[in-house]
């Protein structure tokens, strides 16, 4: 099956600065996703970015599908942003589609 | 909207009991997943459903069932529970594309441990 790794597993970052998160993936993709699971578990979609850029805020993504990666930027960290970050990747399956998820970044912003 | 409900949202089981777990979504979503996730780790897939009445395998599905008789609802059901089960559980929707499925929306989890 696919293989999704982000990189880097784990990040800490002083209040205000900025980060790049990156998900490699091991074959072609319809689309993808980055989410942020809060501290509480809850998991929030941020993008849904199968190629091209796109910027919420202080977020933004960038997917280049013809080298099976994509990049989350996070300018001017908060300490709200702490959490795990997650790239989830979909893919046809014998005409089906299917999910897998990058095993995250782990984020703490501190003050 | 109330979006993707999950229930119940925590539950303790002894070992070879049996329980569903219920989820609801009020989007009309053609698509729907139900997810664990292991302490310290990602989700990894049990079951999905691309629409009523059709349900297939994700990466772990031993141990568990499910059905879909209708759009909103996709239960999740242990019939001997093992403690190699205690997990939180996410269950997800989404919308079908015609090349792909849509940005996908979890429910607030649930959490399972077996003694």
């Amino acid at each position: 099956g696919i293989q999704v790794e982000q990189s880097p597993p784990d990040l800490i970052l002083q209040e205000g600065a900025n980060s790049t998160l990156r998900c490699n993936f091991s074959d072609s993709v319809n689309n993808l996703q980055w989410f942020h699971q809060n501290p509480w578990g809850q998991l929030i979609n941020l993008f849904y970015i199968p190629s091209g850029t796109k910027q919420n805020g202080r977020l933004s993504a960038t997917t280049v599908a013809t080298e099976r990666y994509s990049l989350l930027y996070i300018s001017s960290s908060q300490t709200t942003d702490s959490g795990v970050y997650f790239c989830a990747v979909h893919m046809n399956s014998g005409g089906y589609q299917k999910v897998t998820f990058g095993t995250g970044t782990k984020l703490q912003v501190i003050p | 909207n109330a979006g993707v409900t999950q229930t119940p949202k925590f539950r303790i089981l002894k070992i070879g009991q049996s329980m569903t777990l219920q989820c609801t979504q009020d989007m009309n979503h053609n698509y729907m997943y139900w997810y664990r996730q292991d302490p310290g780790m990602g989700l990894k897939l049990i079951y999905y459903s691309v629409g009523a009445g059709i349900t297939d395998k994700g990466e772990v599905p031993n141990g568990y069932n499910v059905s879909r008789s209708t759009t909103e609802d996709f239960p999740l059901r242990l019939e001997l529970a093992a403690p190699s089960q205690t997990s939180v559980y996410f269950c997800a929707s989404s919308y079908r594309r015609d090349r792909g499925s849509d940005t996908q929306y979890f429910g607030p989890g649930t959490r399972l441990t077996v003694l």
